[in-house]
């Protein structure tokens, strides 16, 4: 069964410019979360989506946004990139949140933004 | 407010020795609580999980976790350590009616010696 696929693996970026960020969950899974994970600020949660309503978002700016298509992929979009957005870029699925069913992580973004 | 404490940045142990790596956290209600391990340049692998029932839970590659309520602790704990378990773990945690976001601590990073 595949796992939870993020493209693309590495990305590096210019201040100003925006990103657009793709996750493609387990199949079946309906709930997708993203994550930032940074040296200084470690994990933190940024969005989950759920039959593609958000249903829940972290502390980030809103240059920070994200979607949840039909087939459960979804994308996530920082405009106007900082220095301080450089970071690796999880994303994970679960069946159905929830009710305490794990998450599975992909192997993230690294984006770096110069 | 819920929050993760992994008190050591780092432990070390001598291979073939047991390792512990700790976990206290602070919840409403009743905890969800999960140990991810993360490889260099790779996402979070799922490694166990307590949502309910027996306090001593058993996972991936021969790691348990022991849910202690009255002292708010789950730590991580393996009978024989292996080199290749060094890598950086991470406890997280949510409540059962949470906002289906995971909270994490900072990590601690496990360095096998041969």
């Amino acid at each position: 069964k595949a796992g939870v696929t993020q493209t693309p693996r590495y990305l590096i970026k210019t201040r100003g410019q925006q990103v657009t960020l793709s996750c493609s969950p387990i199949s079946g899974h309906r709930s997708v979360s993203w994550y930032q994970q940074t040296p200084g600020q470690g994990l933190q949660f940024l969005f989950e989506y759920f039959s593609e309503t958000q249903r829940n978002k972290g502390n980030f700016p809103g240059r920070f946004s994200g979607r949840q298509f039909s087939n459960s992929r979804s994308e996530m979009n920082v405009s106007t990139l900082e220095l301080g957005d450089s970071a690796l870029y999880l994303c994970a699925s679960s069946l159905e949140a929830q009710r305490g069913y794990g998450y599975t992580f992909g192997s993230g973004t690294r984006l770096t933004v110069v | 407010a819920q929050s993760v404490a992994q008190p050591e940045d780092q432990v070390n142990v001598a291979e073939g020795n047991p390792l512990t790596v700790k976990c206290t956290y602070s919840v409403s209600g009743n905890p969800y609580l999960f140990w991810y391990v993360q490889y260099p340049n790779r996402g979070l692998q799922f490694l166990l999980k307590y949502i309910t029932g027996d306090n001593l839970v058993k996972g991936s590659y021969g790691f348990e976790a022991e849910f202690n309520k009255s002292q708010t602790s789950f730590h991580l704990k393996k009978p024989s350590a292996l080199v290749s378990d060094s890598a950086l773990y991470f406890c997280a945690v949510r409540n059962e009616d949470s906002s289906y976001k995971l909270i994490f601590g900072s990590g601690t990073r496990l360095l096998v010696r041969p």
